[in-house]
């Protein structure tokens, strides 16, 4: 079974200050995407990674595949209130693709 | 339409009551997904919806579950003789069916079992 486990669970942190999401798993993906959901929504994708050591930028995001295709990490330079959310990883599994999720990232940004 | 369109938004029904949850997706998204997400965890994936294939029923988890995908377009999630347990957000998501395109997500439905 393809797990993906991300830390921390929860981050409160001020704003303006940096952080990193780490989603790891003990399974090769052959892609990785990011989600962001907001209370009451839907997730929203980030950005989907498909090499190994891939590094992705999306102004203050950078996402980042690691060279083996197990993990991946989100970080957040100077961190605004409007960043907060809960934030997903998710990667295709099982026979038909379908994405299997992460266990979730809640980030608190405190003005 | 623009999005994928859910309803209702918010359900609440009495223990052993049967629910209905729809979900319209996007014109041309081949691909159909539910996963049901409770408060502030990740999403757990229910059943996919492929073209004319048959459903990727895997993730249903009784037979109180069902679900059907009528030409191709709107979808239908259906809990019978519901538990508390079933109380949570389900959500329905569309896809293309090529390249590395994510899901499109609708704004879900929240379901409270009295």
């Amino acid at each position: 079974t393809q797990l993906l486990e991300q830390s921390p669970q929860f981050l409160s942190i001020q704003e303006g200050e940096n952080l990193t999401v780490y989603c790891n798993s003990s399974s090769v993906f052959s892609s990785l995407q990011w989600y962001r959901q907001e209370p009451g929504e839907g997730p929203v994708l980030l950005v989907t990674v498909v090499t190994g050591g891939e590094v992705k930028k999306l102004k203050r995001l950078t996402f980042q595949f690691g060279d083996a295709r197990k993990d991946s990490s989100l970080h957040i330079t100077a961190a605004q209130p409007g960043d907060t959310g809960l934030y997903l990883c998710a990667g295709p599994g099982g026979a038909t693709n379908k994405l299997i999720f992460g266990t979730g990232t809640l980030l608190a940004i405190q003005p | 339409g623009a999005g994928v369109s859910q309803s209702p938004s918010n359900k609440v029904t009495e223990k052993g009551k049967d629910v209905e949850l729809r979900c319209d997706p996007i014109s041309g998204h081949t691909a159909l997904y539910w996963y049901r997400q409770s408060l502030g965890q990740g999403l757990e994936f229910l059943i996919y919806f492929q073209g004319n294939s048959a459903p990727d029923k895997s993730g249903l988890p009784s037979d109180r579950f069902s679900a059907e995908r009528t030409g191709g377009s709107v979808s239908t999630l259906t809990i019978q003789r519901t538990q508390q347990e079933d109380s949570a957000v389900y959500l329905c998501a569309s896809r293309v069916n090529w390249g590395d395109y994510g899901y499109t997500f609708g704004s879900g439905t929240r379901l409270t079992v009295v």
